[in-house]
């Protein structure tokens, strides 16, 4: 079943801005991660976040995890047109499968 | 990194025929093997679930019958599509988990590059 799920949005930005995407989730998790989806490729892993952590960054990458709300959040800082993907979360409960969230299409415009 | 490879990258095949898609692990050994299908513009849908050794685990309202998964090895799963119609086309993709004890790596997948059926 999916249980992350991104809000469905479209980003297009500029180059060098900023780019943030949502996600939430309904059960209980061990932990969440990111992923990046080039068209017709298969999925690259980003970052993880562990359900006792609230923010943990990668290079350009932050991640915030609120485990109240079930919700976290992916910011990009000074995007570059190679970041034009799409962005899942996927939420493992524990049992050894990730559930995939609808996904995020971000367009950086050079 | 850990590396699976995925073959073939896309295929046309005619209605009633059968596909078969590998899905390896090149430098590692993937003790469990997921199967995805992606429709575009959508999410990742689980089908099953292969451990090295034993059969599939397959997701609610996937047919096991028309998606045979045989993961006979710690490096190879493979997914056969068996006589393909045209509402079967789609992208499917592989991914991988290593059965190492290295937190850290054990929890994250690792994807092939996926395949592209087209069933005519």
């Amino acid at each position: 079943s999916q249980q992350g799920e991104e809000d469905p949005q479209a980003l297009s930005i500029q180059e060098g801005e900023n780019a943030t995407m949502n996600c939430s989730y309904k059960t209980s998790i061990n932990n969440l991660q990111w992923y990046r989806q080039n068209s017709g490729r298969g999925l690259v892993h980003l970052i993880l976040i562990r359900s006792n952590e609230r923010e943990k960054h990668s290079g350009r990458l932050r991640v915030t995890l609120d485990t109240s709300k079930k919700s976290s959040s992916l910011l990009i800082t000074a995007s570059r047109a190679a970041d034009t993907a799409s962005y899942f979360c996927a939420t493992d409960d524990g049992n050894n499968r990730l559930a995939f969230g609808k996904g995020n299409q971000v367009v950086v415009i050079p | 990194g850990a590396v699976v490879s995925q073959h073939p990258s896309w295929v046309i095949c005619k209605s009633g025929t059968s596909v078969k898609i590998e899905c390896r692990s090149l430098d590692f050994q993937a003790t469990t093997m997921f199967w995805y299908r992606q429709f575009p513009k959508q999410s990742l849908m689980l089908m099953a679930t292969s451990n090295e050794g034993s059969k599939a685990t397959y997701e609610q309202g996937v047919e096991k019958d028309k998606f045979l998964i045989n993961h006979a090895s710690l490096t190879l799963s493979t997914l056969t599509v068996t006589s393909a119609h045209p509402e079967d086309s789609s992208f499917y993709i592989c991914s991988a988990r290593t059965g190492q004890a290295i937190l850290a790596t054990n929890e994250k997948l690792f994807f092939g590059s996926g395949t592209q059926l087209s069933v005519l």
